[in-house]
């Protein structure tokens, strides 16, 4: 079965830092790897995905992650924060031609000072 | 993307009853979702439920406590029955909308408090 770590339990940063919040999964076959966020007091959204092609993607509000299938890795990165970005961060796996469903990582809390 | 409406968006149960929460979605979609996220956790997936058989519930949740409808393509039920504190969370559905991984889109959730 799939699973998913996030080593980050709460980042603490300051604007204009930069930010790269690890993931990594545990499935032999290939998957589908996504990035939510949710805001305070607000439901998930996606930040990206990826699902094919290009390892380097990039998503909303400046986010990009890189899959290295060969860590078994989809880090989430912004090379400059913002105050606005202060939110709790979950990676998401998917394992294709397994199942359809999308197991969570224990999520990453940012908090970012202006 | 898939447009979810959840109800009730939230509740306040006393223990020792039983909620009812709905998902309905704006087209039909293949398979449902629900899933848990307790105070300050990230999210559990609970069970995934598709159109005309029983729902396939993850480790640690069974049917007796958390039964599942899915009478047709865009509409599924998830019962939190005999509900204690520990039950208190938020509730999701959540549909995956064509190509398998291509994206996956959530309700706005329900909060259950229950005393």
């Amino acid at each position: 079965a799939q699973s998913v770590s996030q080593h980050n339990h709460h980042v603490i940063l300051s604007e204009a830092a930069s930010l790269e919040l690890g993931c990594n999964y545990s499935y032999g076959g290939t998957v589908n790897l996504f990035w939510y966020v949710q805001y305070p007091g607000q439901h998930l959204q996606l930040l990206l995905k990826y699902f094919s092609g290009d390892p380097l993607v990039k998503g909303i509000k400046g986010f990009e992650a890189e899959f290295i299938k060969s860590k078994f890795s989809f880090n989430l990165r912004k090379p400059s924060v913002q105050w606005s970005d202060t939110a709790e961060y979950f990676c998401a796996v998917n394992a294709r031609g397994n199942t359809d469903k999308l197991i969570f990582g224990t999520g990453t809390r940012l908090q970012v000072f202006p | 993307s898939a447009v979810i409406s959840q109800k009730p968006s939230r509740d306040i149960c006393q223990r020792g009853t039983s909620l009812t929460i709905q998902c309905q979605v704006d087209s039909q979609v293949t398979m449902m979702f629900w899933y848990r996220q307790q105070p300050g956790q990230s999210l559990t997936l609970i069970a995934t439920a598709n159109q005309g058989s029983e729902a396939t519930y993850e480790s640690g949740f069974v049917i007796d406590k958390f039964p599942i409808s899915r009478p047709n393509l865009t509409f599924s039920t998830l019962t939190v029955s005999n509900m204690s504190p520990e039950d208190s969370s938020i509730y999701l559905c959540s549909v995956e909308r064509g190509l398998i991984g291509n994206g996956y889109t959530f309700g706005s959730g329900t909060r259950l408090t229950v005393v």
